[in-house]
C-alpha cells in the first residue's frame, strides 16, 4: 500500500514565479492536510481539504496560496509570486475521514521549496 | 484541542528503554494521544495512538494513566536511528475531524 506521495521532492524558483506542489493520497484517503515547515522552526498547519471542499484554511496566507483538491487527480499547493521566505519544507499528509483506525493521519516526506 | 506539555529533550544510551513523557492534563473525554515523530529532514511518521487503555504496536507502547492526565511512550530497545523529535498530540476524530497541531515536542538523542 503506498503511502502519501508528494512531487516534486526538491524545487528550486526564482523569486516571483509559480510553484506548484503536488499530494496523492494515501489510496482510500479522502482528506488531505498540507503543513509548512520552515527552516529549524515547527510544523504549522496550513489547509485541510476534502474532495472538491476546502474545510479549514486557517492557516494559510492570505495572499499569493490555494489549495485544491479535485475529483480526479492530486491535491495542489500553488504558491504564486514566491519570495525569500516561501523557502521552507512544505508536508501533505491524508487520513481516511472516518472513524475506522482511529482516522489516523499519515505524512508525505515532503517538498523543498527553496526560492533563489 | 487540548495542550500538551513535554521535555524538550532527553538522552537514552543504545540498547535501553526510553520513556517520554507527556502532560495532557486538560484532555477531553473524546480525545485521543497520538504520537508522531520527525527524523531530521524527513516526514513526521505516525508511531501509535490510545483512547484510555494501553497500547502496543512493533514500534513502541503508549501507557495513558488512569485519569487519562498523562501519558508516556516506550520504545523498548532504542537505537540510534530513533533519535528525532518526538511530538505527543491530543485530537478529536471521526468524520470532520480536524488536523495534528504540533508542538515543540522532545529531541530524543539515543547515545551510542
Amino acid at each position: 500500500n503506498a503511502g502519501v506521495m508528494q512531487n516534486p521532492r526538491h524545487l528550486v524558483r526564482r523569486r516571483g514565479q509559480e510553484a506548484r506542489l503536488r499530494c496523492s493520497p494515501m489510496k482510500g484517503h479522502s482528506h488531505v492536510y498540507w503543513y509548512r515547515q520552515l527552516p529549524e522552526e515547527g510544523l504549522k498547519f496550513m489547509v485541510y481539504l476534502q474532495k472538491e471542499n476546502i474545510i479549514d484554511e486557517s492557516g494559510m496566507p492570505k495572499e499569493r496560496f490555494s489549495a485544491e483538491f479535485p475529483k480526479e487527480g492530486p491535491s495542489i499547493l500553488r504558491i504564486q509570486q514566491v519570495v525569500r521566505g516561501d523557502s521552507a519544507a512544505y508536508f501533505c499528509a491524508s487520513s481516511p475521514g472516518t472513524e475506522s483506525s482511529g482516522n489516523t493521519i499519515y505524512f508525505g516526506e515532503g517538498s523543498w521549496l527553496t526560492v533563489v | 484541542d487540548a495542550k500538551t506539555t513535554q521535555p524538550p529533550s532527553m538522552d537514552c544510551a543504545e540498547g535501553r528503554a526510553a520513556n517520554l513523557p507527556c502532560n495532557h492534563s486538560t484532555i477531553s473525554g473524546n480525545e485521543y494521544v497520538y504520537w508522531y515523530r520527525q527524523i531530521h529532514s524527513q516526514g513526521p511518521q505516525y508511531i501509535i495512538h490510545g483512547l484510555k487503555n494501553n497500547e502496543t504496536n512493533e514500534m513502541a507502547s503508549l501507557i495513558i494513566t488512569e485519569d487519562r492526565k498523562s501519558s508516556t511512550l516506550i520504545l523498548p530497545h532504542a537505537t540510534l536511528r530513533d533519535t528525532a523529535v518526538y511530538y505527543c498530540i491530543v485530537r478529536v476524530t471521526g468524520g470532520g475531524a480536524d488536523g495534528l497541531t504540533f508542538g515543540k515536542g522532545t529531541h530524543l538523542i539515543i547515545q551510542p
